[in-house]
């Protein structure tokens, strides 16, 4: 079972510069999400989605954009990186309201 | 507003001890959803248990337990008999019973527990 797939799983980037951190889901699910992990925190929710073409802002979307044209893929832009951007970055999915998230590997993204 | 707070950002327990993980919440939704997960050294967050806010029992997942109060808006983790491999960080999370917050989890800033032979 693949689950959640996130690829690149590591990406340098010069300031500026623009890319797409891709995830994909083979379970079917409605809801996915992604999150920035640093150092000493917990994760915290970029945006989400709660179908295909629906998304919405979580808590730090600034920088970052999303769409939802299937259910299966659910990829992260990011129009013009920044040094604040350096992170590690999980994509997970969901099912139903008590069911856990399913994450990504994560992908460790370093912006110089 | 959703908030997660764990108070504790580091702790040691001996190997074949039990130890609590604290977590607190801060919600108004009467529905809501409560997780624990756990992320190793190698960095996958791996889910080992949930408890729903309409629950009426303490959810408990082979030596994971929840003690949840919800009263005082809490949900500690309870790990029994620890072993070396329970060395990980722990993450609190909640989602709101909000239809189109399904997707919307969140964090606490989570709990390094070291686990000593």
């Amino acid at each position: 079972n693949a689950g959640v797939t996130q690829t690149p799983k590591f990406q340098v980037l010069k300031t500026g510069q623009s890319m797409t951190l891709q995830c994909a889901q083979d379970m079917n699910h409605e809801y996915m999400s992604w999150y920035r992990q640093d150092p000493g925190m917990g994760l915290r929710l970029i945006h989400y989605s709660v179908g295909a073409g629906i998304t919405d802002q979580g808590e730090v979307p600034n920088g970052y954009n999303v769409s939802r044209s299937t259910t299966e893929d659910f990829p992260l832009r990011l129009l013009s990186a920044a040094p604040s951007q350096t992170s590690v970055y999980f994509c997970a999915s969901s099912q139903y309201s008590n069911q856990p998230q399913h994450f990504g590997d994560g992908t460790r993204l370093s912006i110089l | 507003a959703q908030k997660i707070t764990q108070t504790q950002p580091g702790m040691f327990v001996q190997e074949k001890e039990a130890v609590t993980l604290d977590c607190t919440y801060d919600t108004s939704d009467p529905s809501y959803g409560l997780f624990w997960y756990k992320q190793p050294s190698s960095g996958e967050m791996i889910f080992l248990i949930y408890q729903g806010s309409y629950d009426q029992q303490n959810a408990t997942e082979g030596r994971y337990s929840l003690n949840f109060q919800k009263a005082r808006k809490s949900a500690n983790l309870v790990i029994s008999a620890s072993q070396l491999g329970d060395s990980a960080m722990y993450f609190c999370a909640m989602r709101d019973g909000t239809t189109d917050s399904w997707g919307k989890f969140q964090f606490g800033a989570g709990t390094q527990v070291v686990v000593t032979p």
